[in-house]
């Protein structure tokens, strides 16, 4: 059974760096793409992008300028980072496996790391 | 992008009862790449259905979804006490995937 760990602080002050790590296990990372999604009242569920285990990336047109995913094969980890936070960024965030060969389908999914931003 | 708009908001219903929950997609959505996740407190999103109509594997069979296009349904036939969550549609054919705001299923 696939697992999801998200892991990283749950403070950010804003205009700060916010780095958040997945590790997968039960599973290799390779042959799949990954997801970071997050969760807040205001915006619900949106998704940041996703990562392929070779290290092709996609992401959210509205996130992207501040937004970088990398892999860690060797670890069966990937990661995010977002630059510039404020506290419209205050959210849960998930990781997730996309279902391969189903477009953007997630099947797998983290329990969540709560992160607020605030001074 | 497109903009999926599920409603009602909120559905208050005893156990027992059928209810059905509507995602509207502001285009076409390719290949009828849309799934139903159900999401309890605490816990993150549960595929629940995908392809529009094909259950995921351990979801029982009183759940139903269908449509195409732009227009999409889930039906829960008779409501169990786990069933009561929040429903969320997504379209994941074209990058990039988009939720809907979700439908909560809450006890009357």
């Amino acid at each position: 059974q696939v697992q999801l760990q998200e892991s990283g602080p749950g403070l950010v002050k804003p205009s700060e760096t916010l780095s958040l790590s997945c590790t997968v296990s039960g599973g290799s990372i390779n042959n799949y793409y990954w997801s970071w999604i997050r969760q807040s009242p205001g915006l619900g569920l949106e998704w940041i992008g996703s990562i392929y285990y070779s290290g092709s990336t996609n992401y959210n047109p509205s996130l992207k300028s501040r937004v970088t995913i990398s892999v860690d094969t060797s670890k069966n980890q990937f990661s995010l980072k977002m630059t510039s936070m404020t506290a419209a960024d205050t959210a849960v965030y998930y990781c997730a496996r996309v279902w391969s060969g189903n477009g953007w389908l997630l099947d797998y999914w983290g329990q969540g790391t709560q992160v607020t931003v605030s001074s | 992008e497109i903009v999926l708009t599920q409603s009602p908001g909120t559905l208050s219903l005893f156990p027992g009862e059928r209810v059905t929950l509507s995602c509207r997609a502001s285009q076409s959505v390719s290949s009828s790449y849309l799934a139903w996740y159900q999401q309890r407190p605490g816990q993150p999103p549960r595929v629940f259905i995908y392809g529009a109509s094909t259950r995921a594997t351990g979801i029982p069979d009183r759940f139903r979804g269908s449509g195409s296009g732009t227009d999409f349904t889930l039906t829960i036939s008779s409501l169990e006490p786990e069933d009561f969550a929040v429903y969320y549609c997504q379209q994941y054919g074209s990058s990039p995937p988009g939720f809907g705001g979700g439908t909560k299923v809450e006890v009357k």
